[in-house]
């Protein structure tokens, strides 16, 4: 099975720097992604790493490390608009159909 | 291209009662999956399909039948509602079997068992 595990909750104030983290534990590792979910709305792709290493778009950074089973998302220059949960995603080759399994997600509070 | 499409939005049922929950995707998506999200437990999968006429469980398929006769439809069927389905429902599709091919989800169902 897999377990993914990223904080609850986190606050930040508007203009700064927040970074969540997510571990996990997989055999069959095949690809972390990041997910955004707005309150009362369905999630939507942020990111996909599959290799060690940072991957950037525009305000949002993953980063990846599989020996440690630990990514995070970076979100710089925060925005109101980036107040929402974000989930982190585990991919299980040797699972069928594409599986993803998901964290509890981490809701980020912006505050101005 | 409207995407995953779910109706309806809202539903209240008492217990026992059945209904379905729609889901079509006008992508020609071959992957399609229904997950449900409760509070600090993330999204769990409930049943999946490859393709038109495959169906298979996911982690928590208890209480719940899928089917898949065309690669549009994709219903969830509640067999007898119980409160402990409360949840929110979403239906997500992949447009292939690559690694890299991120899930796209509709807009859910909120649903409540009393």
């Amino acid at each position: 099975g897999q377990n993914i595990d990223q904080p609850t909750e986190m606050t930040a104030t508007e203009g700064a720097i927040v970074q969540i983290n997510c571990t996990y534990q997989t055999s069959g590792f095949n690809g972390l992604f990041w997910y955004q979910q707005h309150a009362g709305e369905a999630p939507t792709f942020l990111s996909y790493n599959v290799l060690d290493g940072l991957e950037e778009k525009g305000r949002f950074s993953s980063f990846l490390s599989r020996s440690k089973g630990y990514s995070y998302l970076l979100l710089k220059e925060l925005q109101m608009k980036d107040s929402a949960s974000y989930l982190c995603a585990v991919r299980d080759r040797r699972a069928a159909g594409n599986k993803l399994t998901f964290g509890g997600g981490t809701r980020v509070l912006v505050k101005p | 291209n409207a995407g995953v499409t779910q109706t309806p939005k809202f539903q209240v049922l008492k217990t026992g009662q059945s209904m379905t929950l729609q889901c079509a995707q006008d992508m020609n998506h071959e992957y399609m999956s229904w997950y449900r999200q409760d509070p600090g437990m993330g999204l769990r999968l409930i049943h999946y399909s490859v393709g038109a006429g495959i169906t298979d469980q996911g982690e928590v398929p208890n209480g719940y039948n899928v089917s898949r006769s065309t690669t549009e439809d994709f219903p969830l069927r509640l067999l007898s509602a119980a409160p402990s389905q409360t949840s929110v429902y979403f239906c997500a599709s992949i447009a292939d079997s690559s690694y890299n091919s991120p899930l796209h989800f509709g807009n859910g169902t909120r649903l409540t068992v009393t």
